[in-house]
This record gives C-alpha cells, sequence and structure tokens, in this order.
C-alpha cells in the first residue's frame, strides 16, 4: 500500500514537444507529492510538489496535474528542451511518517 | 547546489569492512534522511533522524546504523560489507518534513 508507480520507464520527446510522465499511488494518506529531477552522478534535486487538495500547480514549463479520486498524478514538461534530459521520480510523502516512497523513475531523453 | 554536503564523494572498499559516510544538512534543517539507490531497487528510505532522534526507519539491514550529532550532522555506518552494499547513498534534509533536499551522494563500490 506504500508503492508509487511511474510510468513510462523512458521516454524520447523531441525538442520543444510536450513530456508527459504518470504516477499512481495506493495509499490515500499520502499528503504531497514532489517530483525530483536527477542527472548522471548528482543527487535527486526537488523539481516541484503539490499537495493533494490542489488539482494543478504549475512552475515555469513545469506542471502537476493531480486527480485525487483517481489517485493518479502527472508531471507535464512543454517546451522540452535537451537540457530536460534527465531521470525524474515521483514521490509521495506521508508527513507524519517522515519517508519518501519513490516511484521507479523515467529516463527522459530530448532529441535536438 | 542543494546545500546539502556529503562527504566522501567516492568510496572503495573490501568485502567484510565497515565505512563511514558523513552528511551536513542545509542550514536550519533538522531532519536528516539517509537513502539508498541501487540499479535494481530505485531509491530506498534507510533512516531519518530529527534534530539528534531517530524518527523512522525503512529497509535498513541490521549491519547499518547511523546517528545525528549535536550540530545536526549525520553519520552513517554500514559495517560487514558485502558486494551488494554496492550503491549510492544520498543524505537529504528538510525543515518540516515535506521537500527533501538531496545531497550529492557517495557511491560506495565493495570489491
Amino acid at each position: 500500500q506504500q508503492q508509487v508507480k511511474q510510468s513510462p520507464q523512458s521516454l524520447i520527446v523531441q525538442k520543444g514537444g510536450i513530456s508527459i510522465i504518470n504516477c499512481a499511488y495506493e495509499n490515500t494518506a499520502f499528503d504531497y507529492f514532489p517530483w525530483y529531477q536527477q542527472f548522471p552522478g548528482k543527487g535527486p534535486a526537488l523539481l516541484i510538489a503539490i499537495r493533494p487538495d490542489v488539482s494543478e500547480k504549475k512552475e515555469g514549463r513545469f506542471t502537476i496535474s493531480f486527480n485525487k479520486s483517481a489517485k493518479q498524478f502527472s508531471l507535464h514538461i512543454m517546451d522540452s528542451q535537451p537540457g530536460d534530459s534527465a531521470t525524474y521520480f515521483c514521490a509521495g510523502i506521508i508527513q507524519g511518517a517522515q519517508k519518501l516512497v519513490f516511484g521507479q523513475g523515467t529516463r527522459l531523453t530530448i532529441n535536438p | 547546489d542543494s546545500g546539502v554536503t556529503q562527504t566522501p564523494k567516492h568510496l572503495i572498499t573490501a568485502t567484510g569492512q565497515r565505512v563511514t559516510l558523513r552528511c551536513s544538512p542545509r542550514s536550519g534543517d533538522l531532519s536528516v534522511y539517509w537513502y539508498q539507490q541501487s540499479l535494481d531497487q530505485g531509491l530506498q528510505f534507510l533512516i531519518h533522524y530529527y534534530n539528534g532522534e531517530e524518527r523512522a526507519k525503512g529497509n535498513i539491514l541490521e549491519r547499518f546504523s547511523a546517528q545525528q550529532f549535536p550540530d545536526l550532522h549525520s553519520e552513517l555506518n554500514l559495517s560487514s560489507l558485502e558486494l551488494g552494499d554496492s550503491a549510492l547513498y544520498f543524505c537529504a534534509s528538510s525543515v518540516d518534513g515535506g521537500g527533501h533536499y538531496f545531497g550529492p551522494g557517495t557511491r560506495l563500490t565493495v570489491l
């Protein structure tokens, strides 16, 4: 019940296109959903996050869409750039439990 | 730069040995978390400390232990190392338990 399932495992998008990564969770006690971006050899970097009482959050080219009833959320990267090529992880956290449960990751490649 | 520092960056050691990984959280963050990242297991939560006290344990082996010191830095001790312990070990910190800020990691190779 702690799992966060992420898809696809890998994604190739042309420069300027929209990248979409999907996640689904089971535990309705999750109350914070961050997305992380990780470049090879680096630590995960917090990209954007959302709480379940909000249906959408936008920061620059990055948007999280959240569907509480379906227990799903997704990351949209608009106008995708080669510099966005990285591995993206979704996660859920129960703030009282104080640990992140990560999805399996999506390796995103933006072709120039 | 997240503001979280980890040392060493790389560590190569032999099976059966013991190593210590060090983490300094962002200024003002009282929480320190340790995560293990391997190719087949992804990012796995190990343990959480808050202001010197252990708050939560994840899939941490008994051969592994951690502590957080009064200056809030933390150490992860890995003993009786096995080949399967080879992984990236990340430390993260947060102020309110929400967004975690990750350090650059320590790559451990057990030969």
